[in-house]
């Protein structure tokens, strides 16, 4: 079974400054999907960048950018010039890849990190 | 990306009633899954809606007490069943689309169970 973990559950940044939120995770697959969710007061889960294990180069989307260190099972996200808007609870999701089986498509999911953007 | 529709946004419900929550997506997508997010903890995932057959189950989750219909491609609704206090949640709709790898999640119904 496949695990994730954020250690950090609650953080904090000034606006335009950079934040890091960790994610690690343990598996036996080789070939897998990285993803990091977005879920603000609203509830609405949005996406905000997805991994692909076989590349190596790293996932960047607008402001927000991952580190994928494979051999170190680490996702971390950094979000660079941090907006109001970006307070929400983040999630670090993990997905098996392969032919579709019972929880061949589930997505694995840690407890978030609550993310805290200050004026 | 898909655009995800729930109903209800939230309701609140007696024990021993059953609620269903209805999932529309704006385009024909291949996969649809039904997650549960109990208070301040993440996601689960209860079931993949299977068009035309039955729903596939993860550990955990029994089709009595959670059933689910998937009559087509953009519509899906999950049933709480027999409700009682641990059952108060939100409830995620997800899909995937041609790029199965990739899900995108409903607003969520919040469900509270007296």
């Amino acid at each position: 079974a496949q695990t994730v973990t954020q250690s950090q559950p609650e953080m904090s940044v000034q606006e335009a400054e950079t934040v890091t939120l960790s994610c690690t995770y343990d598996t036996s697959e080789s070939n897998y999907y990285l993803f990091w969710y977005k879920q603000p007061p609203s509830r609405q889960m949005i996406l905000v960048i997805r991994q692909e294990a076989y590349k190596q180069q790293n996932a960047t989307e607008n402001r927000f950018s991952v580190n994928f260190q494979k051999a170190a099972k680490s996702f971390s996200l950094k979000i660079s010039d941090s907006q109001l808007g970006d307070t929400a609870m983040y999630f670090c999701a993990f997905m098996k890849h392969g032919v579709y089986s019972n929880s061949g498509y589930a997505l694995n999911f840690g407890k978030g990190t609550s993310l805290l953007v200050t004026p | 990306s898909a655009v995800i529709s729930q109903k209800p946004s939230r309701d609140i419900c007696q024990r021993g009633t059953s609620l269903t929550i209805q999932c529309q997506v704006d385009s024909q997508v291949t996969m649809m899954f039904w997650y549960r997010q109990q208070p301040g903890q993440s996601l689960t995932l209860i079931a993949t809606a299977n068009q035309g057959s039955e729903a596939t189950y993860e550990s955990g989750f029994v089709i009595d007490k959670f059933p689910i219909s998937r009559p087509n491609l953009t519509f899906s609704t999950l049933t709480v069943s027999n409700m009682s206090p641990e059952d108060s949640s939100i409830y995620l709709c997800s899909a995937a689309g041609h790029r199965t790898d990739t899900q995108y999640f409903g607003p969520g119904t919040r469900l509270t169970v007296l």
